[in-house]
């Protein structure tokens, strides 16, 4: 049983390149939530997804930022024109539904140098 | 509450001994709760939940305690060992118009001393 995976596990970008964050849920689950990680501090939710719909980007930047589910394939999180404050840990996670734990992936690192 | 971007509190104990790891929460709508454990760059890793219509839930190790009254959330860790050795978050879900939101706390870092 695959967990959650995420690729690449770390990533390295120019200011004002893009970002592609790549997430495969657990089989079967239909929920996906990227968090973002700073150093020595807790996840803050960006976006909750279920196939194909945005649930909830309540925590997702205004700019810049952006996510999808497709019904194929998996998801993925894009960062526009990176900037150095964009440099974080990226976490996805999945679940099968509401009242669910979640199961993360090992994130993505990204550093913008 | 979410992490407000402190230095992580740390706990420090002796291998062997038991740990408590307290966290509160912020919202007393919160009916769902859960333990992450979080390894040196690894995600988080799931350790136990409890529901609200709960006061306490035993698992292999570890108990989480919950007191709504004054929104408290605890997690024992019996006979510890190194590989306890960790980052703990605590998590409230957050049900907004049937999405689900889970809200971690700031952490705690666990060492564990031979």
């Amino acid at each position: 049983n695959a967990g959650v995976m995420q690729n690449p596990r770390h990533l390295v970008r120019r200011r004002g390149q893009e970002a592609r964050l790549r997430c495969s849920p657990v089989k079967g689950h239909s929920h996906v939530y990227w968090y973002r990680q700073l150093p020595e501090e807790g996840l803050k939710f960006m976006v909750y997804l279920q196939k194909e719909n945005i649930i909830d980007e309540s925590g997702m930047p205004k700019e810049r930022f952006s996510a999808e589910f497709p019904k194929e394939g998996p998801s993925i999180l894009r960062i526009q024109q990176v900037v150095r404050g964009d440099s974080a840990a990226y976490f996805c996670a999945s679940s099968p539904g509401a009242k669910s734990p979640l199961h993360f992936g090992n994130g993505t690192r990204l550093t913008v140098t | 509450g979410e992490s407000v971007g402190l230095h992580l509190p740390t706990l420090s104990v002796q291998e062997g001994d038991n740990s408590i790891i307290n966290c509160a929460y912020s919202n007393s709508a919160s009916d769902y709760f859960i333990w992450y454990k979080q390894e040196s760059g690894k995600g988080p890793q799931f350790i136990i939940d409890i529901r609200s219509n709960m006061d306490k839930r035993q698992g292999q190790r570890v108990t989480v305690l919950l007191n709504k009254t004054v929104k408290h959330l605890s997690l024992q860790i019996a006979a510890t060992q190194p590989g306890d050795s960790a980052v703990y978050f605590c998590a409230e879900n957050i049900i907004i118009q049937g999405a689900q939101k889970l809200v971690f706390g700031q952490g705690t870092r666990l060492t564990i001393n031979p």
